[in-house]
């Protein structure tokens, strides 16, 4: 089975604080990604990966940034927190392209920016 | 990026009722699709894939229409565990990666 981790599933920061997301998969995919979900909006991409070193933004970058320096392992990073990024944060990854491009996601991580 | 609707719900059935969700996307380029299941708190799960030809998969029927640019989800017999939001998803294969694009989910709830 496919298993994709978050480093936490609940998290809690004050504002202007530097808050790391990692996210860890199994399964030697090729593509990694971050989406935030909010009630309403539903799922929108932040960052994704294709490859080591490699990074595209998404719908809403703002305000984060990403890192991947190995292939299993998936960092987003939020400079200086605000109120307005409490949501939860969920990490995907799949295979590249065609009928393997079935997304598997993590448990998810709830932060909430005090 | 262009948008796939769906219409949000809550669906309430009663129990071993059929429902129909239906969901329109608007990129004519998109190359695949799927229906995503979530459960409250939880991530999203790969439900199915759909083909252009339709498939099934013990209760639950999808079908493609490209021309109207339509996908459907049809489940028979609802259990009280169908209850979940289901995304209906589609991969628009843009040229800088391979990123699916989500609706906002429609809510079910099967009753006793």
């Amino acid at each position: 089975d496919v298993k994709v981790t978050q480093s936490s599933r609940y998290l809690v920061k004050r504002t202007g604080e530097k808050v790391f997301l990692e996210c860890v998969q199994d399964m030697d995919h090729e593509n990694m990604f971050w989406y935030r979900q909010d009630p309403g909006l539903g799922l929108r991409l932040i960052y994704f990966s294709y490859d080591v070193k490699m990074k595209e933004k998404g719908d809403i970058p703002e305000g984060y940034s990403v890192s991947r320096e190995k292939k299993e392992r998936f960092s987003l990073i939020l400079e200086s927190a605000s109120t307005n990024q409490t949501s939860m944060y969920l990490c995907a990854s799949s295979w590249v392209g065609g009928a393997k491009d079935t997304q598997y996601f993590g448990p998810g991580t709830r932060l909430t920016v005090l | 990026r262009k948008e796939v609707e769906q219409d949000p719900g809550p669906f309430n059935v009663p129990e071993g009722a059929t429902v129909a969700f239906n969901c329109t996307y608007s990129n004519s380029a998109s190359q695949s699709f799927f229906w995503y299941r979530q459960d409250c708190r939880k991530e999203p799960k790969l439900l199915m894939s759909v083909y252009s030809s339709g498939n099934e998969d013990g209760r639950f029927t999808a079908q493609l229409n490209r021309a109207s640019q339509y996908i459907s989800l049809l489940i028979r017999d609802s259990k009280l565990s169908d209850s979940a939001t289901y995304l209906c998803v589609v991969n628009e294969n843009s040229n800088s990666g391979y990123a699916l694009n989500f609706g906002k989910g429609t809510s079910l709830l099967v009753t006793p």
